[in-house]
């Protein structure tokens, strides 16, 4: 069991620009949930799927944000026209169908936009 | 938005000896979690406690849940200097997972 995995672990970019994050759950985990973290605040939810299915947005998630997960593996999120209040932490986790209340997050994917 | 709100927001302790953190909640919950993070890392899942359970024991962890009070506290004994980190409380709203803002422990051998 190899764990949640993130990709890119760092992103620089500046103000405008477009980003997309990856994340490859633990295999065989239906459940797979984004979430945002900034300087001294817990993570705060973003959005979840279950297999393919994108079940709940945040009304965090604004326009410029989009997550898929074409084939109830991987996920993707990316966020549009990068602003600065997009710096932040963006962690992803996954569940197993068995044992929805026990996430497991990966090592997350640090945003700074300047 | 936040859930609730953990206390204290900094704990400062020698190793060897015990952490209290404290974490109260605003809505009815299925189960709470507690979880860790190291600095600028993911998040580990410590401990998990369902509604209908009051207290909870894994290792050196203790957790209590009051349902009545809306809050649960998490015990650590005999405190090591690895046990420095963040550590949150996450109660499940329905699959996500909504948490406080967090104690920062800093425990210094």
């Amino acid at each position: 069991d190899t764990g949640v995995s993130q990709d890119p672990r760092h992103k620089i970019t500046k103000r405008g620009q477009n980003v997309t994050f990856r994340c490859d759950p633990i295999s065989e985990h239906n459940r797979l949930y984004w979430y945002r973290q900034t300087l001294g605040q817990g993570p705060e939810f973003l959005t979840y799927f279950q297999n393919e299915a994108q079940l709940e947005k945040s009304r965090l998630l604004s326009d410029r944000f989009s997550a898929e997960r074409p084939k109830g593996s991987f996920s993707t999120l990316e966020i549009q026209r990068t602003e600065q209040g997009d710096s932040a932490m963006y962690l992803c986790a996954s569940s197993h169908r068995d044992r929805v209340d026990e996430q497991y997050f990966g090592p997350g994917t640090r945003l700074t936009v300047t | 938005s936040q859930q609730g709100e953990e206390d204290p927001q900094a704990l400062s302790i020698q190793e060897g000896e015990n952490a209290t953190m404290n974490c109260s909640y605003k809505t009815s919950i299925n189960n709470l979690q507690w979880y860790r993070q190291n600095s600028g890392r993911g998040l580990v899942h410590l401990i998990l406690i369902r509604s209908n359970e009051r207290e909870k024991h894994s290792g050196r962890l203790r957790v209590t849940l009051d349902t009545s009070k809306k809050s649960s506290s998490l015990l650590i004994t005999a405190s090591r200097a690895a046990d420095t980190a963040s550590y949150f409380c996450a109660t499940d709203a329905g699959g996500k997972l909504i948490f406080g803002q967090g104690t920062e422990l800093s425990v210094k051998p």
